[in-house]
């Protein structure tokens, strides 16, 4: 079955980064592309980008541009999201899920970042 | 890109149907057949339950259906049952600014 599992929860002081990773089973990883999205405390959702896993093609939210980089690592079918200068704004869950159909098919189980000095 | 927008919230009673409406402009919703919609319980992540407008992913429940006209895409649940109570987004891909996906505003859903 599909499953992605995603890196445990982090607090980072504003200004740092962090980098969440999201590994994928159950399909062929380079088949199909990585969507990541976010939610902050009470908000909705909020695409952030997407990544070929097949080529390493990405297309970013306008708004997070400069600051984010999204990787995949096909020896271990393991996608991954950089996100740089922290803010307290980016307190949120993050979530990766796989890209099909222009839309996101499974889902990861969230990583809790939280954004605090 | 602005979020499309959706109703705050729907409510309805067991074996009711209710319709959300997802708001965008022709650069999104009303341009491409490109329209999904999410479902998500508290503490959860979401859930595709409908993707190119009235697709039904493989498991989900023939109440649930998609639609568009215009700008404005629809989700409709039919038969309400307990377990629909949750939160719902609709999500386009848009072609204003960069290219690439938009969210709705999300809307609640109550069982009465």
């Amino acid at each position: 079955q599909v499953q992605l599992v995603q890196s445990g929860a982090e607090v980072k002081k504003p200004g740092a980064s962090v980098k969440v990773s999201c590994k994928a089973s159950g399909y062929t990883f380079t088949s199909y592309g990585i969507s990541w999205v976010r939610q902050a405390p009470g908000q909705g959702l909020e695409w952030m980008g997407w990544i070929s896993a097949y080529n390493g093609n990405t297309n970013y939210a306008q708004k997070l541009q400069g600051r984010v980089t999204m990787t995949t690592d096909t020896s271990t079918s393991t996608a991954y999201m950089e996100l740089r200068s922290l803010r307290s704004d980016d307190t949120a869950v993050y979530y990766c899920a796989r890209a099909r159909r222009n839309s996101e098919d499974y889902w990861g189980q969230g990583t809790l970042v939280t954004v605090s000095s | 890109q602005s979020a499309l927008t959706q109703p705050a919230s729907v409510s309805g009673s067991p074996g009711q149907s209710i319709t959300i409406s997802c708001t965008g402009t022709s650069s999104d919703v009303g341009g491409y057949n490109y329209v999904s919609w999410y479902q998500q319980h508290p503490g959860k992540a979401p859930k595709l339950m409908i993707y190119e407008v009235s697709n039904r992913p493989s498991g989900v429940s023939n109440r649930f259906s998609g639609s568009k006209s215009g700008n404005t895409a629809s989700l409709t649940i039919s038969g309400l049952q307990a377990e629909d109570e949750a939160d719902y987004y609709c999500s386009s891909y848009t072609s204003s600014s960069t290219q690439g996906y938009v969210f709705g505003t999300g809307t609640k859903v109550t069982v009465l």
